[in-house]
């Protein structure tokens, strides 16, 4: 059991740019979620995947953010036109069907300049 | 609208001695809570978890008691070692199992002294 992977692990960018991370699951997991954590506060869901199928998306996904997974596999969460408050670790996290916890990764930590 | 809080933001234990950290919900229709622990630079670990239908979970050195009336739970630790020192965060999921998403605590931050 690998643990999930995310890459990269830090990404430091200018205000308006565009940023990709990606997520790898545990391998056996049909369900992914992506979660942001700022400063202090605890994770917050911002949407998840059940196989290739995106099931649920929250409003602080605004339309700036999309993600994907093409495969059923890794995942790809895109900010488009990067702002000052999108700096925060981005988690993600993958589960088996049933009474499983979610498993987490170690996150992308955005840094906007 | 903080549907999970830990209103205490740290909390500092001697090794040996119990820690206990809180956490309360508003929204009923949790069923499922989890807590975690989170060191630095690391994502969130599993640490126990307990289903509506119980008010009570052990497991080693943690305990976690739920107390639906009071829409409360807590983690108890025993005996509390430096390596426990971490950000406990608490978390709630509404289904009835842990699929969905969770919602999370701000978390409380332990501290164990040697």
């Amino acid at each position: 059991d690998t643990g999930v992977s995310q890459d990269p692990r830090h990404k430091i960018t200018k205000r308006g740019q565009n940023v990709t991370f990606r997520c790898d699951p545990i391998s056996e997991h049909n369900r992914l979620y992506w979660y942001r954590q700022t400063l202090g506060q605890g994770p917050e869901f911002l949407t998840y995947f059940q196989n290739e199928a995106q099931l649920e998306k929250s409003r602080l996904l605004s339309d700036r953010f999309s993600a994907e997974r093409p495969k059923g596999s890794f995942s790809t969460l895109e900010i488009q036109r990067t702002e000052q408050g999108d700096s925060a670790m981005y988690l993600c996290a993958s589960s088996y069907p049933g009474y499983q916890p979610q498993h987490f990764g170690d996150g992308t930590r955005l840094s906007i300049l | 609208d903080q549907q999970v809080k830990q209103n205490s933001p740290s909390l500092s234990v001697q090794e040996g001695r119990i820690s206990i950290l809180n956490c309360d919900y508003t929204n009923s229709m949790f069923d499922y809570f989890l807590w975690y622990k989170k060191y630095p630079a690391e994502g969130p670990t599993f640490l126990i978890s307990i289903s509506s239908i119980k008010d009570k979970n052990e497991d080693g050195r943690f305990t976690v008691f739920l107390n639906k009336s009071a829409k409360h739970l807590s983690l108890h630790i025993v005996p509390s070692q430096p390596g426990d020192s971490a950000v406990y965060f608490c978390a709630a999921s509404v289904d009835g199992t842990s699929y969905g998403k969770l919602t999370f605590g701000q978390g409380t931050i332990l501290t164990v002294h040697p």
